[in-house]
């Protein structure tokens, strides 16, 4: 059981846009910023969004993120086939002094 | 470019010891943390622990999940600018990827960024 909350699995078609939620508490989220990993199939994690909306260079701004409270979102606009991935929400958490994930979502391109 | 390579893959027997280990380069390794990240097959992303290699003797350094306090070791050597995560008794549910991450804090946010290739290790009899 992850400490984040995210939904299993999300779809979409290309062009379209998506939103991934992620829900927490208020000693992670609702303290602290939030970061986005994007995981495509058999390859390690890619930061995606760091600083709840804030993308490391190279990431495409079609990719956002925001954060409200203690929950966060992943919003990817023109979706497109090489999206197809896991999408993982991170956050520090105050009362464990360490990192929580989400469960991760997957991405489906229809 | 910043960049963390990590040893190969490794299949252990129940009850063995192993040590992976993950190497920086690119920048002045001493002065970032680097993390721990176990991913089960099939599963999520789980946070194992923290070393600053800079003074990784430090009472507070490194820092343990509770999950994996006791379980596992981290360890780091300046000098070859690498980081260490060891076992001296694997389990079969130790059978999973393991991948480092350097950790960067400015400001009010923080970041694994960049994330190594990750290490598989098999635990089987």
């Amino acid at each position: 059981q992850s400490v984040l909350t995210q939904p299993p699995s999300a779809s979409g078609t290309p062009g379209q846009s998506v939103s991934i939620s992620c829900s927490g508490s208020s000693s992670n989220i609702g303290s602290n910023t939030v970061n986005w990993c994007q995981q495509l199939p058999g390859t390690a994690p890619k930061l995606l969004i760091y600083g709840n909306n804030q993308r490391p260079s190279g990431v495409p701004d079609r990719f956002s993120g925001s954060k409200s409270g203690t929950s966060a979102s992943l919003a990817i606009s023109g979706l497109q086939s090489e999206d197809e991935a896991d999408y993982y929400c991170a956050a520090w958490d105050d009362s464990l002094n360490g990192w929580v994930f989400g469960g991760g979502t997957k991405l489906t391109v229809l | 470019e910043v960049q963390l390579v990590q040893s190969g893959a490794e299949v252990k027997k129940p009850g063995e010891s192993l040590k992976i280990s993950c190497q920086g380069s690119g920048y002045s390794f001493s002065n970032y943390w680097i993390g721990w990240v176990r991913q089960l097959p099939g599963k999520g992303l789980e946070w194992m622990g923290l070393i600053y290699p800079g003074d990784s003797d430090s009472r507070y350094n490194p820092s343990y999940s509770p999950s994996f306090q006791g379980q596992v070791t981290i360890s780091a050597d300046k000098s070859i600018s690498t980081a260490y995560l060891q076992w001296s008794s694997l389990k079969a549910s130790d059978t999973a990827m393991y991948y480092c991450a350097r950790h960067e804090r400015e400001g009010d946010w923080r970041r694994f960024d960049p994330w190594g290739q990750g290490t598989l290790v098999t635990v089987s009899s």
